[in-house]
């Protein structure tokens, strides 16, 4: 069965620190991924997508992600993280063609201030 | 912008009773999806509906039933609620799906449910 792993469940940093958020899928076909981000108090939402093309996508607020195909993965970056990143984290991976998109277990990330 | 709401924010039910949980999406999504949200688990995928009148299981549907009599609304049954059915429950609407394979979804606010 499809699954999706996030190494991480708990990450703390000072703010300016470097943030790394891993991925990992298990699908061996077309997928489709995203990184979903929940504010606290606030609806899940898309952060960004990934379908086809440049490997190394950009989304909302400084955050950039790698797929990298060989090892099934899908790792969320941001160079310099800010308090207002603190969030919980949510990879989902998505097969070509199909409807259903499986998440992975989150990871809550606390930014001090 | 989607919108996509939720009858309640919170519920509190009794063991056995049915429950009812609402949600509407103001986009003219073909897609909608009822997940729930559990500490350490993710999201997992209770229904999902692809049409008006169309249902497909997801991953956790034993428990639940759905309905879609209209493309704009879609609701979640518990027909006799347990205490392993508290939860977060979090409804999804999405543009396309299937071949095209490229929708985002758009998640409501949440219902946070528990049953006593």
């Amino acid at each position: 069965a499809q699954s999706v792993s996030q190494h991480n469940h708990h990450v703390i940093l000072s703010e300016a620190a470097s943030l790394e958020l891993g991925c990992n899928y298990s699908y061996g076909g077309t997928v489709n991924l995203f990184w979903y981000v929940q504010y606290p108090g606030q609806h899940l939402q898309l952060l960004l997508k990934y379908f086809s093309g440049d490997p190394l996508v950009k989304g909302i607020k400084g955050f950039e992600a790698e797929f990298i195909k060989s090892k099934f993965s899908f790792n969320l970056r941001k160079p310099s993280v800010q308090w207002s990143d603190t969030a919980e984290y949510f990879c989902a991976v998505k097969r070509g063609g199909g409807f259903k998109t499986i998440f992975g277990a989150g990871t809550r990330l606390f930014v001090k201030a | 912008d989607v919108k996509v709401t939720q009858s309640s924010r919170y519920l509190v039910k009794r063991t056995g009773e049915k429950v009812f949980l609402e949600c509407v999406q103001d986009m003219d999504h073909e897609n909608m999806f009822w997940y729930r949200q559990d500490p350490g688990l993710g999201l997992r995928l209770i229904y999902f509906s692809y049409d008006v009148k169309m249902k497909e299981k997801g991953d956790i549907p034993e428990g639940y039933s759905v309905s879609r009599e209209k493309k704009e609304r879609f609701s979640l049954i518990l027909e006799s609620a347990s205490t392993n059915q508290t939860s977060m429950y979090l409804c999804a609407s999405s543009l396309r799906g299937g071949l095209a394979g490229r929708d985002t979804q758009y998640f409501g606010p949440g219902t946070r449910l528990t049953v006593l």
